[in-house]
């Protein structure tokens, strides 16, 4: 697509269920990420995926968290018994293969765990 | 540990005032400096990226600069749509992940 697509624009769920988040990069960029905006603070990376590579998990902030990319594009960013602090916006960009000409960032799906 | 700083975190200007916000960095190998422009509700647009020091990009109203600890970007006679969130982010190669880090960004207000 012409640019980086998420779903659902927003998410309100209940402490305890688990979510779902979806992210569809720009078609040929081989790179994506997932980060997480909470009000007040900078953009935290959470995890990366390049190619057929390994993804790079370091940023997830806990177990509870887990991603995984299906045939190198769509990427879902999976949160297990959401408590109260995994509100947030969660923001997913692309980039072609080095990242160093930057990333092109969806406009993110804010969850609220109420 | 690498590092981005952006100050002021707010910055209140009138039409037509100009100004700077600034982007510290401390980071081993920098291969690139990014300005995004973050409206709400919405994903950080890109900007800018400079690759070294001395380089300088401009658009519009905006001047990004960069030296070799801080980047500035400047606004000239800003505009009331001007105002967002502006992030800096580094780009630093090496280890197991390439990616951007980012500062907290500076809240701008253009008021007419």
């Amino acid at each position: 697509g012409a640019g980086v697509s998420q779903s659902p624009s927003n998410k309100v769920t209940e402490k305890g269920k688990d979510v779902e988040l979806r992210c569809d990069p720009i078609s040929g960029h081989t790179a994506l990420y997932w980060y997480r905006q909470s009000l007040g603070q900078g953009l935290e990376f959470l995890i990366y995926f390049q190619g057929n590579s390994a993804p790079d998990k370091s940023g997830l902030p806990s177990d509870r968290f887990s991603a995984e990319r299906t045939g190198g594009s769509v990427s879902t960013l999976t949160i297990q018994r959401t408590q109260q602090e995994d509100s947030a916006v969660y923001l997913c960009a692309s980039s072609l293969a080095s990242g160093s000409y930057g990333y092109t960032f969806g406009s993110g799906t804010r969850l609220t765990v109420v | 540990e690498d590092q981005v700083t952006q100050s002021p975190e707010a910055l209140r200007l009138q039409e037509g005032e100009s100004s700077s916000l600034n982007c510290s960095y401390t980071v081993s190998g920098l291969r690139g400096l990014f300005w995004y422009r973050q409206d709400p509700g919405k994903g950080p647009e890109f900007l800018f990226t400079l690759y070294s020091a001395g380089e300088e990009k401009e658009k519009e109203r905006l001047k990004a600069t960069l030296t070799k600890k801080e980047s500035f970007l400047h606004i000239t006679a800003p505009k009331p749509e001007d105002s967002a969130t502006y992030l800096c982010a580094v780009y630093r190669r090496g280890g197991a992940t390439n990616k951007l880090i980012f500062g907290t960004g500076t809240l701008l207000a253009v008021q007419p």
